[in-house]
């Protein structure tokens, strides 16, 4: 099972909106609705951001929004903050029944 | 509050073994599918193991497979991930996850770190 394919990086500057892609295939991402996200500072363990595509847990402000399109799911950040600096993963359910996650994308608040 | 606490890590020659657990508190630990997910230094997230929720289940990466075993112990509240022949690629932090389904690991432990190496 391949990984997901995000950006390597994006940035923005505080106040603005930032959007990270997260592309799959017709066997995971295209075929299921359970996508989720995680935010990970540095050191830290990763955070749950949202699941199921767009479903913010409990305590996860709404600047944090989630979509899907085909074969690709999307993180949107609006608002930026200087504490949303961090590394952002998505993951999805797979055809094997497994979980596959995405390569990663650094996110820098300039 | 959901607390994971993982245990166990350290430095090993390779083709060594070592035996992680992970003590869950907070929830109602039989309810739940586990797993243990790892990170190599600056690299991503990779979902070694997972166990279902009575332990009849189990699945693997295929890289680990037939050097890992997960289990757990309901009684204990622990999860545990067995690693024998263990090579220089599965240097990396592991960490303790509860998996909710549908691709949700909604709680993480803080991770142990395993260095493989001479």
């Amino acid at each position: 099972q391949s990984a997901l394919t995000q950006p390597a990086s994006v940035s923005g500057s505080p106040g603005q909106s930032i959007t990270i892609s997260c592309t799959g295939t017709s066997s995971d991402v295209g075929n299921y609705n359970y996508v989720s996200w995680y935010q990970q500072h540095p050191g830290k363990a990763p955070k749950l951001l949202i699941y199921d595509v767009s479903n913010r847990p409990s305590g996860v402000p709404d600047r944090f929004s989630g979509s899907k399109s085909g074969n690709t799911a999307s993180l949107t950040i609006s608002g930026l903050q200087t504490e949303d600096e961090a590394d952002y993963y998505c993951n999805s359910y797979t055809s094997s029944s497994t979980v596959v996650f995405g390569g990663g994308t650094k996110l820098t608040v300039l | 509050e959901v607390q994971l606490v993982e245990s166990g890590g350290g430095l090993v020659q390779p083709g060594g073994s070592l035996r992680l657990s992970c003590e869950a508190s907070g929830f109602t630990f039989s309810n739940y599918w586990m797993g243990w997910v790892r990170q190599a230094p600056g690299k991503g997230l990779e979902r070694a193991a997972s166990i279902k929720e009575d332990g009849s289940t189990k699945a693997y990466v295929d890289s680990v497979k037939g050097r890992f075993t997960i289990s757990r112990d309901n009684a204990k509240n622990s999860l545990y991930l067995q690693m024998n022949s263990l090579r220089a690629e599965d240097t990396a932090v592991y960490y303790c996850a509860r998996y909710g389904g549908r691709a949700r690991f909604d709680a993480w432990g803080q991770g142990t770190l395993v260095t493989v190496s001479s």
